[in-house]
């Protein structure tokens, strides 16, 4: 099956600046994260979907970040402004329902460098 | 709060020889356990779940509920092996919360 795509692979932006990135997940899966890994840490989650509806964004700094999942489907992640220790991996996953009862399948991952 | 911990940054061993990768975790509550795994180049990737007792190449977990561990044993290293592994866990069934990750290396 096609997997979870990301676009782009990799951004340079100079702080202030914003940016977004892009996720198609995999077809029919109503679960879809967004998860930042800075090096050397594991990945932490962002936001959570459930088609398009916010499961959870405790974690998402509002001031600066922004998600949304147009039509339970693409779903957009956006960094206005953005400061250097935004600087990180930015995963995108996708599950059937929820990474317990099926297994939840990860994008190559967007590259952001902030100077 | 939830918490995973996996002790080491880097663990090597060389080709045939076992290997344990540590994770440690803190939690009231039951929650279920994972090891994902990263080789190079390649996405994340569920590599087993402690709710499925199952055996993915040749790697298996125990859930140690007393000493809250869930450490990832393989008998004989492969250099394929060689990739980064992360312990994650959840409570809900949805977000999953991942520790630093360990990177295996396996030499010939």
């Amino acid at each position: 099956e096609a997997g979870v795509a990301q676009s782009p692979r990799y951004k340079i932006i100079e702080k202030r600046q914003s940016v977004a990135f892009w996720c198609n997940p995999i077809s029919g899966h109503a679960t879809l994260y967004w998860y930042q890994q800075i090096l050397g840490q594991g990945p932490k989650l962002l936001i959570q979907f459930q088609n398009n509806g916010v499961v959870d964004d405790s974690q998402l700094p509002k001031d600066r970040f922004s998600a949304e999942r147009l039509k339970g489907v693409d779903s957009t992640l956006k960094i206005q402004p953005a400061k250097l220790e935004d600087s990180a991996v930015y995963l995108c996953a996708s599950s059937l329902s929820g990474f317990l009862r099926t297994e939840a399948f990860f994008g190559q991952g967007t590259r952001l460098t902030v100077v | 709060a939830q918490r995973v911990t996996q002790p080491e940054k880097l663990l090597s061993v060389f080709k045939g020889a076992p290997v344990e990768l540590k994770c440690n975790y803190s939690y009231s509550g039951s929650p279920e356990l994972f090891w994902y795994v990263q080789y190079s180049r390649q996405r994340l990737q569920l590599l087993l779940r402690h709710i499925s007792r199952e055996s993915i190449k040749g790697f298996t977990a125990d859930l140690n509920k007393g000493e809250t561990s869930f450490h990832l044993k393989k008998p004989f290293a492969q250099e394929e092996d060689s990739a980064m592994y992360y312990c994650a866990l959840t409570d809900s069934g949805y977000a999953l919360n991942f520790g630093k990750g360990t990177s295996l290396l396996v030499t010939p």
